[in-house]
């Protein structure tokens, strides 16, 4: 059964740092998601992308975030300069239509902790 | 701006038992979705729903509109349901088409053998 996968699994870095988190959706699936949750707390909508092109973005995502699709089977967020709130766990998610139609496909999530 | 609210926070049963977890919500949706958290932290989605009643095996879910209210029924608890079962709802299509998610804070559920 096609998956969602994210690498790496767990990522710790230093305050400032940038760091990359990937993501591969099902491959032929369109709206692709980022969202985070950070320990005991309930899980945020960061990005939608479709269209190679951001359609909605929460607050949460300022300058220092980005994402990017690079090829046809990568979805990376980059977050710049890396805050200690930044810690959470961030999950990709795909659907082949948008989230009002289709059931979107979580990745495991990548644990990024920030010292 | 939707709100969801889950209730319970936490649910303690016994293997066998009959589960029900509720979800409301403040406003029109165009979709609600179960999802199911594991203690590694993975996210399964469970159901999608806009109307009625959907049935997998021992889960059933089931959306009022009218009163902006689902609930997550499990049947013959197991304790490998043991998890955190989470409701989210998508906005209408009509409110600028946004895809994202709104998440409640999740119900953890523990059954016991």
């Amino acid at each position: 059964e096609p998956e969602v996968t994210q690498t790496p699994s767990h990522q710790v870095t230093q305050m400032g740092q940038e760091v990359i988190l990937r993501c591969v959706p099902i491959s032929n699936h369109l709206y692709f998601y980022w969202y985070r949750q950070i320990l005991g707390q309930k899980v945020e909508f960061l990005v939608s992308f479709y269209n190679n092109e951001i359609s909605e973005k929460s607050e949460i995502f300022d300058d220092q975030f980005s994402v990017e699709r690079p090829d046809g089977s990568n979805f990376t967020l980059k977050i710049r300069s890396t805050k200690l709130e930044d810690s959470a766990m961030y999950f990709c998610a795909s659907s082949d239509f948008s989230a009002s139609y289709n059931e979107q496909f979580f990745g495991p999530g990548t644990r990024l902790t920030v010292l | 701006k939707n709100e969801v609210e889950q209730s319970p926070q936490n649910l303690t049963a016994q293997e066998g038992e009959f589960i029900t977890i509720n979800c409301s919500y403040s406003v029109g949706i165009s979709a609600l979705h179960w999802l199911q958290q594991h203690p590694g932290g993975g996210i399964v989605s469970l159901f999608m729903l806009s109307s009625g009643k959907k049935k997998h095996g021992r889960l059933i879910a089931t959306i009022n509109i009218q009163e902006k209210h689902s609930s997550l029924h499990i049947t013959a608890s197991h304790p490998r349901d043991s998890a955190v079962y989470i409701c989210a709802v998508s906005p209408p299509i009509t409110q600028g088409g946004s895809e994202k998610l709104v998440f409640g804070k999740g119900t953890k559920l523990t059954v016991n053998p």
